[in-house]
């Protein structure tokens, strides 16, 4: 089975650009989970989507966006970027089901965003 | 306090002997967890999860529970310098927010041969 795929893995922008993310998940799956890692903060969640819904946010601000499409692939938007936006962004993919065994979360590569 | 702690280490341990990681939680709610392993500029890979008291498991690794101590571990047998990396504790707090992780900063772990 093919695993979590995001894209583009590498993106450079500068200030007051936005920016938009991919990511496809495991094939099944209805949970996809975006996450921030930065040296300082580690991993932080940003949003979760589940079936077309946003079910979950973490505490980042409006610039962060994002949403999932019927086929359970999401994409992410940040606008206005700044320059600690930079950061290695991670999605996941889950069953998405309360019950414990099925949330399991697998990451994909991530995209490394680099904001000059 | 925050929400997930781990020693950032670096945990140093010789090839072949017993790691030991630990990871202590604030939220008495939280239902699953679970040890990512992340190698240098690669993403975050699931090696366990456990969601009872006790013991599980898998190959070399055993994952420890403790709800009533608030205290999750990972025990990495017969290490080996390949398991050089951060180990990263998570935890998912009531299963009404199955897609929400909270992390650790993760430990450090060196295997020297």
């Amino acid at each position: 089975k093919a695993g979590v795929t995001q894209t583009p893995r590498y993106l450079i922008k500068t200030r007051g650009q936005q920016v938009t993310l991919s990511c496809s998940p495991i094939s099944g799956h209805r949970s996809v989970s975006w996450y921030q890692q930065t040296p300082g903060q580690g991993l932080q969640f940003l949003f979760e989507y589940f079936s077309e819904t946003q079910r979950n946010k973490g505490n980042f601000p409006g610039r962060f966006s994002g949403r999932q499409f019927s086929n359970s692939r999401s994409e992410m938007n940040v606008s206005t970027l700044e320059l600690g936006d930079s950061a290695l962004y991670l999605c996941a993919s889950s069953l998405g089901l309360a019950e414990s065994s099925y949330n399991e979360q697998f990451f994909g590569p991530g995209t490394r965003l680099t904001v000059l | 306090q925050k929400e997930v702690e781990q020693n950032s280490g670096p945990l140093s341990v010789p090839e072949g002997a017993i790691a030991s990681l630990n990871c202590t939680y604030s939220d008495r709610g939280s239902q699953s967890f679970f040890w990512y392993r992340q190698y240098s500029g690669k993403s975050p890979e699931l090696i366990m999860s456990i969601y009872s008291n006790g013991d599980k498991e898998d190959g070399r690794f055993t994952a420890q529970l403790n709800k009533a101590s608030q205290y999750v571990s990972l025990l990495i047998r017969d290490s080996q310098p390949s398991d050089s990396a951060t180990y990263l504790c998570a935890v998912n707090r009531r299963s009404s927010n199955t897609g929400k992780l909270i992390f650790g900063q993760g430990t450090t772990l060196q295997v020297k041969p």
